[in-house]
């Protein structure tokens, strides 16, 4: 069966500080790879999405993604956090042979410390 | 151009009562979803509909009913609310020419008292 998995639940880092979030999935086909952000209180937005081509994708607000097919990966990576990042983001995929459904992560809470 | 909309924003039920959570979308998107999303959970998938006429079935359907009432607008239906179901639903919506990149509401803040 399909599965996502976030590794961390949640991660604090110190702000100006890099971060990476973990994201791993199980698929017997191909995928198309997601990472959203919901800020409290909101609807989730799109981050930066891999459909083909380049494994190294670039979002908003900074942040980029790399596709790792061998290893089944796709993390979330920043250089320098801010405190507007504090949110939580949420890694899916998309089978390319069943293309109305989506399947999300539980979850990464970010929380940027001072 | 309002994306999506939800009504309403936040709803106190008791137990066994019913209501319905609208959903509208002005992108001309040939799918809807609704998911609910609990501390810990996720999000996870209760009814999507993939184009007008159409709905199945997601991970968590049982209690819940839908309505694909044309293209623009998608309900969800509590027919009888117990307290499992206080959540926060979202309604979502996408289009195969976006490379399905959803597109989701503000939520409604659902308690079952």
């Amino acid at each position: 069966a399909q599965s996502v998995t976030q590794l961390d639940s949640q991660v604090p880092v110190f702000e100006e500080a890099p971060v990476e979030l973990r994201c791993n999935y199980s698929s017997s086909v191909s995928v198309y790879l997601f990472w959203y952000v919901q800020y409290p209180n909101q609807g989730l937005q799109l981050l930066l999405k891999y459909l083909s081509g380049s494994t190294l994708v670039k979002g908003i607000n900074g942040f980029e993604a790399e596709f790792n097919k061998s290893q089944t990966s796709f993390h979330l990576r920043k250089p320098s956090v801010h405190i507007s990042d504090t949110a939580e983001y949420f890694c899916a995929v998309i089978l390319m042979n069943r293309d109305d459904k989506i399947i999300f992560g539980k979850g990464t809470r970010l929380h940027i410390l001072p | 151009n309002a994306g999506v909309t939800q009504t309403p924003k936040f709803q106190v039920l008791k137990t066994g009562q019913s209501m319905t959570l609208q959903c509208a979308q002005d992108m001309n998107h040939n799918s809807m979803y609704w998911y609910r999303q609990d501390p810990g959970m996720g999000l996870r998938l209760i009814y999507y509909s993939a184009s007008e006429g159409t709905t199945d079935k997601g991970e968590v359907p049982n209690g819940y009913n839908v309505s694909r009432l044309n293209k623009r607008e998608f309900s969800l239906r509590l027919e009888s609310a117990a307290p499992s179901q206080t959540s926060v639903y979202f309604c979502a919506s996408s289009a195969r020419t976006r490379a399905h990149e959803q597109f989701f509401g503000p939520g409604t803040r659902l308690t079952v008292l």
